[in-house]
């Protein structure tokens, strides 16, 4: 079956600029999450929606980070006033019940550069 | 918070050999430890993984190892072949916690 889909897979904007980032979840997945990679680390969680949700939104860096979830399905992760230092590569995931054992299938990631 | 340490960061190995990579953590409330392999240009993808009630697990050359007493977790890599060359992490999840805490990734290369 289809996983998680994620568009755009490239963004480049000026600073200053607003984006947004969309996420498709596997079918039938409550659980959503969203995490940041910067060049040559792990990536770092941001957020995670239980249906339509946000149930822990701790990693968040400031309020111009913002994502919504409204249908318990796609997810669009928000970046108002970009920086340089948000350029990244923005991944999401998703996990059937969002337990602390379930399995999270990540997509292909959006590599977002703020110029 | 809690806090993972991947090692090596890099590791080379000849076409056949096995390759072994070591995370360690802090937190003992950690109870589900999965491994995951992100290609170039891709997303991570889970290749095995291990719940804190089980000691090890394999799947044909890949299995991991779990020590929760001196809180360490291994992936094994058996007759390593050019398409396993990629980064792997380790990551973890705390107890009622939904969030993977990822280990800073090990670049694997394999040399035919």
């Amino acid at each position: 079956g289809a996983g998680v889909s994620q568009t755009p897979s490239n963004k480049v904007t000026e600073k200053g600029k607003y984006v947004e980032l969309r996420c498709d979840p596997i079918s039938g997945h409550t659980a959503l999450y969203w995490y940041r990679q910067s060049l040559g680390q792990g990536p770092e969680f941001l957020i995670y929606f239980q249906g339509t949700g946000a149930a822990d939104d701790s990693g968040l860096p400031n309020d111009r980070f913002f994502a919504v979830r409204p249908e318990g399905s796609v997810s669009t992760l928000k970046i108002q006033r970009t920086e340089r230092g948000d350029s990244a590569v923005y991944l999401c995931a998703s996990s059937l019940l969002g337990s602390d054992t379930d399995t999270q299938y990540f997509g292909p990631g959006t590599r977002l550069t703020v110029l | 918070g809690e806090n993972v340490e991947q090692h090596p960061s890099t590791l080379s190995v000849q076409e056949g050999d096995s390759a072994v990579i070591k995370c360690t953590y802090s937190d003992s409330a950690s109870n589900y430890f999965p491994w995951y392999k992100q290609e170039l240009g891709k997303g991570p993808q889970l290749i095995i993984d291990i719940r804190s009630n089980v000691g090890e697990k394999k799947d044909q050359r890949i299995a991991v190892t779990l020590n929760k007493t001196a809180k360490h977790f291994s992936l094994h890599i058996t007759e390593t072949q050019p398409e396993d060359s990629a980064v792997y992490f380790c990551a973890l999840k705390g107890d009622s916690s939904y969030k993977l805490i990822f280990g800073s990734g090990t670049r694997l290369l394999v040399r035919p």
